[in-house]
């Protein structure tokens, strides 16, 4: 199995909401990430998890909150989210850390929309 | 200069042609390179990937990869309508010391029939 899954894929909310993105993959990866994709734009990292610890923080606002709850699964909270938010979130999970990171599998993503 | 440069596209080669991708790094500490494919509208892939200099092939792919020029290149053989797609270059620069991977700007090819 070498799918990563996202839900949901479609989300929109207000800037005053609460939500979150869930993230999940079985392939016994112990690297999550966050990626943020505007259009025409490469994936722009937010958070990487390695065996669960939270290893890098791309001075994300705090607006958005990653939680890592095992290893197969990676959440992203979303509260008080401004319209320049929408965008693609894309997880990712790679084996770990060090020079094979980057060979990721990317979710599908969810296309966020912040009314 | 940014980290890693590709340039945008888009690149039009005829169906069976060799479309030819390149990419430039800044950092000479850079020990891993890889090349993701991302449809419109879907997530990258990850088609390629090369750590030691010289060629690498996988079926109609192959990485190129020379570390004294700071540069890598996708080759596509046969090209097909379907290749049609952005190309992302990236990079674990600092050595490998941190798993953050940089993209460039991705270079879109378009495989006309």
């Amino acid at each position: 199995d070498t799918e990563v899954t996202q839900t949901p894929k479609h989300l929109v909310m207000g800037m005053t909401n609460k939500k979150s993105l869930k993230c999940e993959q079985h392939m016994g990866h112990r690297a999550m990430y966050w990626y943020k994709q505007k259009a025409k734009k490469p994936p722009e990292l937010m958070f990487v998890y390695s065996y669960e610890k939270l290893s890098i923080n791309e001075s994300v606002p705090s607006r958005f909150s990653p939680e890592c709850p095992n290893s197969s699964l990676l959440n992203l909270h979303l509260h008080a989210l401004q319209p320049e938010d929408s965008a693609l979130y894309l997880c990712a999970s790679s084996q770990g850390p060090g020079p094979g990171a980057g060979e990721q599998y990317f979710g599908p993503g969810t296309r966020l929309t912040v009314t | 200069q940014k980290e890693v440069e590709q340039n945008s596209g888009p690149l039009s080669v005829p169906e069976g042609a060799i479309a030819s991708l390149n990419c430039t790094y800044s950092d000479r500490g850079s020990q891993s390179f890889f090349w993701y494919r991302q449809y419109s509208g879907k997530s990258p892939e990850l088609i390629m990937f090369i750590y030691s200099n010289g060629d690498k092939e996988d079926g109609r792919f192959t990485a190129q990869l020379n570390k004294a020029s700071q540069y890598v290149s996708l080759l596509i053989r046969d090209s097909q309508p379907s290749d049609s797609a952005t190309y992302l270059c990236a990079v674990i620069p600092y050595g490998g010391a941190t798993n953050k991977l940089i993209f460039g700007t991705g270079t879109l090819l378009a495989v006309q029939p």
